[in-house]
């Protein structure tokens, strides 16, 4: 009863670099998301999948990129990380079909990524 | 535009008292309300939601939330804390505007609870 799976736990950077956390959910659930936590600021959304096959831009896509590699796995990219995306990186999955009240499907979290960029 | 407002950035109460956590939203129709709750360096967990079939809404762990549309309030309460309950809270709303629609996260509030 995993649920929703992110990896690493913990990342430092440095400026510059890049890499992709991973993100898989076995709820066999159709929509999945990418948020950031910042202290004070709230979640706030990067980019989501509502289905496999499609992805659309959050409130702060900038300098991220995305991929629904199946219905299980969503990843997030950071091809040249600043310092300004040092933060704690959260994924969550939910049943919601396109379109369908949110109501009626929570979100589910993982444990998240803290990253740094030094 | 749906909004939701926490007002206290930090709220401590003494183990056995009641706990208030405040949030006003901002709604052109009727909204979708969520509290959900984050222990440390874990994610967030669904504590309750609004469903507009009930006023009053009861959540885990001892939990209550209060739509209350005259005062666009929707209101955290549980009667008596607990130390597990220490964490922070998010109240949460839907907007459904665009394609899809998305959650809209308060900036949380952040409960300690003193023995």
């Amino acid at each position: 009863n995993a649920g929703v799976t992110q990896t690493p736990k913990f990342q430092v950077l440095k400026t510059g670099q890049s890499m992709t956390l991973q993100c898989a959910q076995d709820m066999n659930h159709n929509s999945m998301y990418w948020y950031r936590q910042d202290p004070g600021m709230g979640l706030r959304l990067i980019y989501y999948s509502a289905s496999e096959g499609t992805t659309d831009k959050g409130e702060v896509p900038n300098g991220y990129n995305v991929s629904r590699l199946n219905k299980r796995e969503f990843s997030l990219r950071l091809e040249s990380a600043a310092p300004s995306q040092t933060s704690v990186y959260f994924c969550a999955s939910s049943e919601r079909q396109p379109r369908r009240e949110f109501v009626n499907s929570p979100l589910h979290f993982g444990n998240g990524t803290r990253l740094t960029v030094t | 535009a749906q909004s939701v407002t926490q007002l206290d950035s930090h709220v401590s109460v003494s183990e056995g008292t009641p706990v208030l956590l405040r949030c006003n939203y901002s709604s052109s129709y009727s909204p979708s309300l969520f509290w959900y709750v984050q222990h440390p360096n874990k994610g967030l967990q669904l504590l309750l939601k609004y469903t507009s079939a009930a006023t009053l809404v009861k959540g885990i762990n001892g939990f209550e939330a209060e739509f209350k549309k005259s005062e666009t309030s929707f209101h955290l309460t549980k009667p008596s804390a607990h130390m597990s309950d220490a964490a922070e809270y998010f109240c949460v709303t839907a907007h459904y505007g665009g394609s899809q629609g998305n959650l809209i996260f308060g900036k949380g509030t952040k409960l300690s609870v003193k023995p």
